[in-house]
C-alpha cells in the first residue's frame, strides 16, 4: 500500500531562516510523482513542487527545493530564507504514474514564520 | 491563464438534503479529481474524469457521485446528507492524470447541519 509520512506536526522558524520539512513515503511502483502543496488558512491548496521518480536532479521553484533520496524513499521540503507569508500547513503527496490515479497525502506539517 | 474554479465557495445544508458543487478546471486540462478534506480524516479521494469517463474512485458510499462534461467541467453530488459530510471539498485539475501536476481550486466549505 501507498502511504506518506510526515513526522513533523509543527514546526517554528524565524524570518530568513531556511527549514525543512521532512516527507517519506512507501510505494512498491517504479514510476511515480512527489509533490508538496502549501495549504493557507483560506483553504485553497497551492502546489508548490514536483519530482519524478526517473528525476536525477532535485527539483527547485525559487525559495522551494526538493531534496530527493530515491533510495530512501525521501521527498524533503527545502524552503530558503522564509518568510511571514509562508506560514501555513505543508503537504506532501505521492501519485504513481498511471492514468486516474489519486494523490495520496501525509497528514501535514504547520509551519510558523515568526518575525 | 485562470486558475481552477469551484462553486460556491461556502453552503450550509440540513441532514438529509442534497447538494451539487461544482468545478471548472483549467483551460485545457481533461482531468478532474475531488477530494474531501476533514479534520480526522485528512485529505481522502472521492473520484477522477477524464474526458467525461470516471477512471477513479475512492472508498466512499454511493451517495457520493460525480459527472463530468465536454467541456471538462464537473460536477460532484452528495444526496442525504449526513452530519459526518462536513467538510472541505476540493477539486483539482490536471492535462491528462498519472503523474502530471494537479492544481487544486479554492474548495467549497460544507456544513451539514
Amino acid at each position: 500500500a501507498q502511504k506518506i509520512t510526515q513526522t513533523q506536526p509543527g514546526m517554528f522558524v524565524q524570518e530568513k531562516e531556511a527549514v525543512t520539512l521532512d516527507c517519506t513515503y512507501d510505494t512498491s511502483d517504479q514510476s511515480y510523482g512527489l509533490f508538496w502543496y502549501k495549504q493557507p488558512s483560506s483553504g485553497e491548496m497551492i502546489f508548490l513542487i514536483y519530482q519524478g521518480s526517473y528525476d536525477e536532479q532535485n527539483a527547485t521553484e525559487g525559495r522551494y527545493s526538493l531534496n530527493f533520496q530515491k533510495a530512501r524513499k525521501s521527498a524533503n521540503l527545502v524552503i530558503s530564507a522564509s518568510q511571514l507569508g509562508d506560514s501555513a500547513m505543508y503537504f506532501c503527496a505521492m501519485r504513481p504514474n498511471q492514468a486516474g490515479t489519486a494523490l495520496i497525502f501525509g497528514k501535514g506539517t504547520t509551519l510558523s514564520v515568526s518575525s | 491563464k485562470a486558475g481552477v474554479t469551484q462553486t460556491p465557495r461556502y453552503l450550509i445544508k440540513t441532514r438529509g438534503q442534497q447538494v451539487t458543487l461544482s468545478c471548472s478546471p483549467i483551460s485545457g486540462h481533461r482531468s478532474v479529481s475531488w477530494y474531501q478534506q476533514t479534520p480526522g480524516q485528512g485529505l481522502q479521494f472521492l473520484f477522477e474524469y477524464f474526458s467525461e469517463t470516471q477512471r477513479n474512485k475512492g472508498n466512499f458510499p454511493g451517495r457520493f457521485s460525480g459527472r463530468q462534461f465536454s467541456n471538462s467541467r464537473s460536477e460532484m453530488n452528495v444526496s442525504t446528507l449526513e452530519l459526518g459530510d462536513s467538510a472541505l471539498y476540493l477539486c483539482a485539475s490536471s492535462l491528462s492524470g498519472g503523474a502530471a501536476e494537479q492544481y487544486f481550486g479554492p474548495g467549497t466549505r460544507l456544513t451539514v447541519t
